[in-house]
């Protein structure tokens, strides 16, 4: 089945040290966006990716950054994570062209001690 | 920007009844509203979606209503289940050729009871 795939679904890491999430696709979507969503909140945009194009939302901390190789990856690098950064990350897809249903993958949980 | 406002925000429902969740937007420009339902630990799976072409939409016990007058949009589950237990979220967006901002609501908790 076509799906969004993230991984890994739970990662623990400390105080400062980087982290990576990654978000794979087999949709050949040409959007990707990723999400943070905290306890019992909707979804913030943090960045998407149309193609090549990277978009930063006004508001994502410089601390959050994006790379995207190809059409079927794209990583999250969050460079110093703080308590704060705690939260679900949600990887989602869409066609693009004005085609516009955003499909999600089922998320990592990040946890910072 | 756009501003969607969703209630109520829990919801308990006996099995069989219905459910309704309500959602208004600010912007007249958004023409796509999708609802999204989210069980714990899991991300959010798209249900069903209504574009401003229309003003309702079925998929079996599952519909949405739309008013583009008044800006607001609903969700309607019937014959309610156990497993429709989860976090609802509604969205809008204008949708544009170089990606499709959501703007969500703050969710919904549903709660169905045997």
């Amino acid at each position: 089945d076509a799906m969004v795939i993230q991984n890994p679904r739970y990662q623990v890491t400390q105080f400062g040290k980087p982290v990576t999430l990654s978000c794979s696709q087999t949709l050949n979507h040409n959007v990707m966006y990723w999400y943070q969503q905290k306890s019992s909140q909707a979804p913030k945009l943090l960045f998407h990716y149309y193609d090549k194009d990277f978009n930063n939302e006004a508001d994502t901390p410089d601390n959050f950054q994006s790379r995207r190789p190809n059409t079927s990856f794209c990583f999250l690098d969050i460079r110093s994570p703080g308590l704060g950064d705690a939260a679900m990350y949600l990887c989602a897809t869409s066609p693009g062209g004005g085609r516009d249903t955003q499909y999600f993958g089922p998320g990592t949980r990040l946890t910072v001690l | 920007g756009e501003n969607v406002e969703q209630h109520p925000s829990t919801l308990s429902v006996q099995e069989g009844d219905s459910a309704v969740i309500k959602c208004t937007y600010s912007d007249s420009a958004s023409n796509y509203f999708p609802w999204y339902k989210q069980e714990l630990g899991k991300g959010p799976q798209l249900i069903i979606d209504i574009r401003s072409n229309v003003g309702e939409k079925k998929d079996q016990r599952i519909a949405v209503t739309l008013n583009k007058t008044a800006k607001h949009f609903s969700l309607h589950i019937t014959e309610t289940q156990p497993e429709d237990s989860a976090v609802y979220f509604c969205a809008a967006s204008k949708g544009n050729n170089a990606g499709n901002m959501l703007t969500f609501g703050g969710g919904t908790r549903l709660m169905v009871k045997p």
